[in-house]
């Protein structure tokens, strides 16, 4: 399967302030998303990131909030914005590869903490 | 949207014993319903996964039942052993867009 990274693994933020995630493939994948998982809790869906266009959104989940991009088959940003202490959560993207349809699988993630 | 409720929130067997894990679901358009293991400070990992045309999936000493009708399915361990401990998390998905369940605390002891 796709070998998955994200940059940064961790960080500590300023309330106010925005992060930067971003999800790197090592091969052309289909589809690309973006899940948080609050501490100790289940993964949500945020958004389906799209090649070349805007992304979809999940109820609850808003672009100028969270918004993304996906420049190419293997490169996915997702940024935080205006950050509060609710937004502390790991933040995950997943892709899912031509060929092996549905099945999505997991980057590292990234632990964000806001003070 | 879709709704997955999942039981039991924790559960604890002795090494050796079976686990079994149970997920509704809401949506009767939702068609793939995969299994994911979460260890401590680790990723999610897909260890097993059915699809609507299937009703049992077996993989070793996984294995994965799919009622349609009653729209639920379930995660079985046989002969568990302690690295079996970690939380596993259900999901129902609809084009790719999965819905994931509250998951499951499995300890395993020894």
């Amino acid at each position: 399967s796709a070998v998955i990274s994200q940059k940064p693994s961790r960080d500590i933020c300023q309330r106010g302030t925005s992060l930067t995630i971003q999800c790197q493939v090592d091969s052309q994948v289909t589809m690309m998303f973006w899940y948080r998982q609050q501490p100790g809790q289940s993964l949500t869906l945020i958004a389906t990131a799209n090649q070349g266009s805007e992304a979809t959104y999940e109820s609850g989940f808003v672009i100028d909030k969270f918004p993304i991009s996906r420049p190419n088959l293997t490169f996915s940003t997702l940024t935080v914005s205006n950050m509060s202490p609710e937004d502390s959560s790991i933040y995950l993207c997943s892709v899912e590869s031509k060929g092996r349809y549905n099945e999505q699988f997991f980057g590292p993630g990234t632990r964000l903490t806001v003070l | 949207g879709e709704n997955v409720e999942q039981h039991p929130s924790t559960l604890s067997v002795q090494e050796g014993d079976s686990a079994v894990i149970k997920c509704t679901y809401s949506d009767s358009a939702s068609n793939y319903f995969p299994w994911y293991k979460q260890e401590l400070g680790k990723r999610p990992q897909l260890i097993i996964d059915i699809r609507s045309n299937v009703g049992e999936k077996k993989d070793q000493r996984i294995a994965v039942t799919l009622n349609k009708t009653a729209k639920h399915f379930s995660l079985h361990i046989t002969e568990t052993q302690p690295e079996d401990s970690a939380v596993y998390f259900c999901a129902a998905s609809q084009v790719s867009r999965l819905t994931f369940g509250e998951g499951t605390q499995l300890t395993v002891n020894p």
